[in-house]
């Protein structure tokens, strides 16, 4: 079956260090994947999408990268900030689907110590 | 004002009673989205829309229904509430690409947490 892990449930880093997020899948061949962030008790917010065909992509202190021979995207926030600290969610979307759906793994909550 | 919105942002009802979630957008995206997230399991998706005559299961539909009342309307209903169905639940929208099918971002709400006693 279809399967997306995020590498941990909580990860715990000092300020000003980068903070790497893993998102493995299975069984899968997506078109897209994006990141989001979520705070709590809020609506989860877009922050990156990367395409199959693309190896890497950034905005601001964010990298995003995709290795679809590995299965793996690993998200990066460089220079942390305690502001920085919420839930980050990865995201499959089917290739070519009709149904359209995206997929969440269950999120990293990431906590920025000053 | 919120692209899309939730109504009513929490709820506590009794076991057997109906519920009805709603979800209203601005953004004027085809594609509407129910989704329910639990501590630990990230989030599922219930129900989704394409328009409003095409509306299709998710991956835990059961005890659940929906109505797509018009583009920018899509409800969530409970007929009988039981309480494993306490959740957190998020309504989402995405936009059509130009050549039908999806692309680009989820829009979500900010959900409606609903306990059931």
């Amino acid at each position: 079956s279809q399967k997306i892990e995020q590498n941990s449930e909580a990860l715990n880093i000092q300020e000003g260090k980068t903070a790497t997020l893993t998102c493995n899948y299975t069984n899968y061949s997506p078109a897209y994947l994006q990141w989001y962030r979520q705070d709590p008790g809020r609506g989860p917010v877009f922050l990156l999408l990367i395409r199959e065909n693309e190896k890497e992509k950034r905005k601001e202190r964010l990298k995003v990268t995709f290795d679809t021979t590995l299965k793996q995207s690993l998200f990066h926030i460089t220079a942390s900030q305690p502001a920085d600290s919420a839930t980050y969610l990865c995201a499959l979307d089917a290739r070519y689907s009709s149904a359209s759906k995206i997929i969440f793994g269950s999120g990293t909550r990431l906590s920025i110590r000053p | 004002d919120a692209d899309v919105t939730q109504t009513p942002r929490n709820r506590i009802t009794k076991t057997g009673k109906r519920i009805m979630l709603e979800c209203s957008q601005t953004k004027g995206h085809d594609r509407m989205y129910w989704y329910r997230q639990d501590p630990g399991l990230g989030l599922r998706l219930i129900y989704y829309s394409f328009d409003v005559k095409d509306i299709n299961k998710g991956e835990i539909s059961d005890g659940y229904s929906v109505s797509r009342q018009a583009q920018a309307k899509f409800s969530l209903s409970l007929e009988s509430a039981i309480p494993n169905q306490t959740a957190l639940y998020f309504c989402a929208t995405r936009e059509r690409s130009f050549s039908g099918g999806a692309v680009g971002e989820l829009f979500f709400g900010e959900g409606s947490r609903l306990t059931v006693l």
